[in-house]
């Protein structure tokens, strides 16, 4: 069973407003990834680590920024939050890198900047 | 590059049947796995079903099945006799060897599946 956690579950906030999105897991996962999902659309992967110290964008441009300094933690920070930056954010990871190993997720976060 | 076609409109089954869900996909790796995920209404993505370009039978999950056509490039889902917890929205995924350091989970557009009672 797959234990990965996001907090808050839902955010409104006003425009400008710092945010940070929390995501952990408790399987010491190094691969950790972060999507970004339109109601009722596809999801896109917006960044990605490979472990501690190690992030990268991934294919959708995003404002947003992330760090990994513990395996288990994988914040996801906005520096001013924008209307265009509502939408659903999935954190997830995985055991390993390879073809076979799925992504698990977390439960999302919704964002509406208002 | 990876990519995972998904056209089906909205669609609907009654309880208790049977339903296929559609997905074809385009790669140019030989390795690769293929993935379906539920969304319920709620949000949160639910691994339901995994297949491998090289395995020669179809991955089955209790009621779930995946009908691996390698050569015509389709991995449709098959739920088997549905019930109303189903309704929900259904992503074929499909994630390629590792390059570098990391292999990405490129996602398809969804099908929302309506089960009648």
């Amino acid at each position: 069973e797959a234990d990965i956690y996001q907090t808050p579950r839902y955010l409104v906030i006003g425009t400008g407003k710092k945010i940070t999105l929390e995501c952990s897991q408790t399987m010491g996962h190094d691969k950790m990834y972060w999507y970004q999902q339109d109601p009722g659309m596809e999801l896109h992967l917006i960044h990605y680590s490979y472990g501690v110290n190690s992030t990268e964008k991934g294919d959708l441009s995003s404002e947003s920024t992330v760090s990994r300094i513990r395996t288990e933690h994988f914040p996801l920070t906005l520096e001013s939050a924008r209307p265009s930056h509502t939408s659903q954010y999935l954190c997830a990871s995985s055991e390993y890198g390879f073809s076979n190993s799925p992504l698990h997720f977390g439960n999302g976060t919704r964002l509406t900047v208002t | 590059a990876q990519k995972i076609t998904q056209t089906q409109p909205g669609m609907f089954v009654q309880e208790k049947e049977a339903v296929t869900l559609d997905c074809t996909y385009d790669t140019s790796d030989q390795s690769y796995g293929l993935f379906w995920y539920k969304q319920p209404s709620s949000g949160e993505m639910i691994f339901l079903i995994y297949q491998g370009s090289y395995d020669e039978q179809n991955a089955t999950e209790g009621r779930y099945s995946l009908n691996f056509q390698k050569a015509r490039k389709s991995a449709n889902l098959v739920i088997s006799a549905s019930q109303l917890g189903d309704s929900a929205m259904y992503f074929c995924a499909m994630r390629g060897p590792p390059t570098g350091a990391n292999s990405k989970l490129t996602f398809g557009k969804g099908i929302t599946l309506s089960v009648r009672p």
